[in-house]
This record gives structure tokens, C-alpha cells and sequence, in this order.
């Protein structure tokens, strides 16, 4: 069925190194993948996507990979910053009318 | 701040209460999501809106919740008869429809506590 999940449900990386939260899809019909970054007691917010014709984007310190073979996706923040704490979801759109299925998420910590 | 905004912030209310959220979403986008968020957990999807039309609605929506965009701009989200089991965060998202696929943006959400 269709399902996104996320390896580690918790990481702890110091402050000034990188992070990387990885996720694997099961839809191999998904077409787009998003990130989003959710703060205790906000909505979540939107970091980065990727389409499937894609195996790289990168943005303001971040950068997604998509591995289709494998169905992995991964979130690389460059220097990680305390503000950087947070829950981090990957999301997949099936395609239909834009419906995005989420993960249950990846907790940030910033090791000072 | 144009982004999408949700009103209010926080509701307590007590089991068997009728409660109302609402979700303004970004003037031009045309989509609009519902979606209930518990605790660790991920938002799941409970229904969307293309303008005023109501197209989809998850399993999870059951005869209590009603959801409305009347005039394709802002959208309310009804629970009667609350249940404790209704406890969550209600988000709402909205975005543009397009050929390649519209990113969602969503507000801050409302936190639903009943007593």
C-alpha cells in the first residue's frame, strides 16, 4: 500500500556539522516529494521539493536526493543550526489532485 | 503576512460540544486541505477542496465532522457532538492547482482539546 516512513525517529547532531534525515517511499507511482520542517506548536512548513525526473535539488543550505531504484529520499542541512530543531516529514504526492501522504516524522536535535 | 491563517489558535471544549474552525488560505490558491495532526505523529489528510467544490474526503471524516468552502475562499471545519478521541491539531493547506502538481502551504493550525 502506499506508505512514507522515516528510518530514525530521532537524530542528534552538533552544532556546525551536517545533518541528514533519510526517508523511504513504497509508491513507485509518487511524483513528487516534499520536506517539510514542523516547530513545536506550528503548522508545517515548507523546505524543499523534488520531482521524480530528479535525483538532486538544492536550496539555501539544504539539498534533497531522490534514489528512485531504491525509493529513498534524504535531507541534507549543511552547518546545522540550533534553529534547525524541529520534526522534519517527508511527504509524497501520488498524483491525484495533489494529495500528499506524510511520514511520521524525524526530530532534530542540536547538540550545542 | 499573506500566508495561510487559522482561527483560533487553541479551542477547549467539553465532550458533546459542537466546535467550528476556520482556514483562510493564500488569496490566489484555488485548493484547499484539511488535515488532523495527533501527537508524533504526521498530519493525515481528511478532505479537500478545489474552489467551492468538496472532491475528496478521507475515511477518517466521519458524519460529525462537515467540512464547507462556500464561496471558494475561506473554509470551515465542523465537529458536533465532540469526542475526547477528537483531540488533535487541525491543519489546513492550500495550494494552486497546476499541471505539474501544486506545493501545499500550510497554516498554523488549531488545537482541539476535549475535556
Amino acid at each position: 500500500g502506499e506508505s512514507v516512513g522515516l528510518h530514525l525517529p530521532t537524530l542528534s547532531v552538533q552544532e556546525g556539522d551536517n545533518s541528514i534525515i533519510n526517508c523511504a517511499y513504497s509508491n513507485s507511482a509518487s511524483d513528487y516529494f516534499i520536506w517539510y520542517k514542523q516547530e513545536s506548536g506550528k503548522g508545517p512548513q515548507f523546505i524543499i521539493d523534488i520531482r521524480s525526473n530528479m535525483d538532486k535539488r538544492q536550496g539555501q543550505r539544504v539539498t534533497v536526493l531522490l534514489n528512485k531504484t531504491v525509493k529513498h529520499l534524504s535531507l541534507q542541512i549543511a552547518a546545522t543550526q540550533p534553529g534547525d530543531s524541529a520534526v522534519y516529514f517527508c511527504a509524497e504526492n501520488t498524483g491525484r489532485d495533489d494529495k500528499i501522504i506524510f511520514g511520521k516524522g524525524t526530530r532534530l536535535h542540536i547538540l550545542p | 503576512d499573506t500566508g495561510v491563517s487559522q482561527n483560533p489558535r487553541h479551542k477547549i471544549t467539553k465532550r458533546g460540544q459542537n466546535v467550528t474552525f476556520r482556514c483562510d488560505p493564500i488569496s490566489e490558491h484555488n485548493r484547499l486541505y484539511w488535515y488532523r495532526q495527533t501527537l508524533g505523529q504526521g498530519p493525515e489528510f481528511l478532505t479537500y477542496f478545489q474552489n467551492e467544490a468538496q472532491l475528496e474526503k478521507s475515511r477518517l471524516l466521519s458524519d460529525r465532522f462537515s467540512a464547507e468552502r462556500p464561496k471558494g475562499s475561506f473554509s470551515t471545519l465542523e465537529i458536533q457532538r465532540t469526542e475526547q478521541g477528537d483531540s488533535a491539531m487541525y491543519l489546513c493547506a492550500s495550494s494552486l492547482d497546476s499541471p505539474a502538481g501544486g506545493t501545499q502551504y500550510f497554516g498554523p493550525g488549531t488545537r482541539l482539546l476535549v475535556l
